[in-house]
């Protein structure tokens, strides 16, 4: 089945700064890849997702990137605000679902330092 | 329009006991899938339902089963319940199969087994 790794899992940047996320993915079958935000005690939010036909997605201060060949895709935070501080998941999974449906990366912590 | 709800939110168990949780989706949405969260674990995807089908199903044991209904609300129903079982369940509802449409996820039940 599909795993995902997802590094690190903690980062702590200074506000104003970039932060990267990175995640790989083992299944080449994979074709959609969603990043969630998780606040201290709410629910998973989507905050960007990319398909495999799409090298690159841009949303404001956040951008996603995927590299299919090497199977690895990263979340781009730039500027970073205070209100950004939560737990990043990166997922995997084919369009449709599959016998594995969303597996999910382990997080990372990630925390702006004022 | 109202978000996903999940009820109830908080259940204490004992070992060996078994249990029905149920997630009501956003109006119009026709899948649910539902997850287990766990500090070490993190977010591992247990099934999804789209119009009273189990169309996915991710590697837990029998014990984890659910069902949807025709109004689209979905249970989900652990037997003999171990310790190991304590953890967040999120479920999370689209319109249809994710890759497609995006997943909004309720706030958790959270279950102690003792």
């Amino acid at each position: 089945g599909e795993n995902v790794e997802q590094h690190p899992s903690t980062l702590s940047v200074q506000e104003g700064d970039s932060a990267v996320i990175k995640c790989t993915y083992s299944d080449s079958a994979s074709n959609y890849f969603p990043w969630y935000k998780q606040e201290l005690g709410k629910r998973p939010q989507l905050i960007i997702d990319i398909r495999s036909n799409v090298g690159e997605k841009k949303d404001q201060r956040i951008a996603v990137t995927l590299n299919k060949t090497a199977k690895h895709f990263s979340l781009h935070i730039t500027e970073t605000q205070p209100e950004d501080s939560a737990v990043y998941f990166c997922a995997a999974s084919r369009v449709g679902g599959g016998a594995d449906g969303l597996t999910f990366g382990k997080g990372t912590h990630l925390i702006i330092q004022p | 329009k109202a978000g996903v709800t999940q009820t109830p939110r908080y259940l204490i168990k004992t070992r060996g006991q078994q249990v029905t949780l149920s997630c009501s989706p956003i109006s119009g949405h026709r899948s649910v899938s539902w997850y287990q969260q766990t500090p070490g674990q993190g977010l591992q995807f247990l099934f999804e339902y789209f119009s009273e089908t189990q169309r996915n199903k991710g590697n837990f044991p029998g014990r984890f089963s659910g069902r949807q209904f025709s109004n689209s609300r979905s249970e989900m129903n652990v037997s003999t319940l171990e310790l190991g079982d304590s953890a967040l369940y999120l479920c999370a509802s689209s319109l249809d199969s994710w890759g497609f449409n995006e997943q909004f996820f309720g706030p958790g039940t959270r279950l102690t087994v003792l």
